[in-house]
């Protein structure tokens, strides 16, 4: 079965310095899709940032980037220039062949003013 | 915007009772899914439906069923409610085909006292 990792259940970073949220899976099959979703306090889970794994290039949207290494099954999540507005529970999930997410355990970002 | 709704934020219910978590999606998606968080655990899937009137078991179906009578409509139901059912229910939906995103309601915080 395949497994999600976050090492890391909470991090801090100071507003405008980047922050890097580590992921890491296991998994035997070739062809999957792996995601990044945030949750603010008290507000829904929306989806940050996705990465097809066929594809070699790292996805990037705005202020957040992917690092991702097939080899070393490592998905981390880099958040440039921090906002108050990305405090939030990040979620790392993966999916293989099936329409099921398998989600890490979460890690709590706080952004320091 | 995908709307993902469910029909109470809050619920306080007690050991034995049956509980009826509905959820409720405008974008016209095939798939939909419950979900249970809890603390250091990440989200687990309970269940998920493909179509109307099809479903599948998650990772953790036991103590509870659910329904699909209409495509917008997914209900999440726990025959006989316990202590340990006490958590935060999250619904998704997505459409085809696979490894689309997936968009989440509100959550449903349940206490069972």
């Amino acid at each position: 079965a395949q497994t999600v990792t976050q090492s890391q259940p909470e991090m801090s970073v100071q507003e405008a310095e980047t922050v890097t949220l580590s992921c890491t899976y296991d998994t035997s099959e070739s062809d999957y899709y792996l995601f990044w979703y945030k949750q603010p306090p008290s507000r829904q889970m929306i989806l940050v940032i996705r990465q097809e794994a066929y594809k070699q290039q790292n996805a990037t949207e705005n202020r957040f980037s992917v690092n991702f290494q097939k080899a070393a099954k490592s998905f981390s999540l880099k958040i440039s220039d921090s906002q108050l507005g990305d405090a939030a529970m990040y979620f790392c999930a993966y999916q293989g062949g099936s329409e099921k997410l398998v989600f890490g355990k979460g890690m709590k970002l706080t952004v320091n003013p | 915007d995908v709307k993902v709704t469910q029909s109470s934020r809050y619920l306080v219910k007690r050991t034995g009772e049956k509980v009826f978590l509905e959820c409720v999606q405008d974008m016209d998606h095939e798939n939909m899914f419950w979900y249970r968080q809890d603390p250091g655990l990440g989200l687990r899937l309970i269940y998920f439906s493909y179509d109307v009137k099809m479903k599948e078991k998650g990772d953790i179906p036991e103590g509870y069923s659910v329904s699909r009578e209409k495509k917008e409509r997914f209900s999440l139901i726990l025959e006989s409610a316990s202590t340990n059912q006490t958590s935060m229910y999250l619904c998704a939906s997505s459409p085809p085909p696979r490894r689309q995103t997936q968009y989440f309601g509100p959550g449903t915080r349940l206490l069972v006292l």
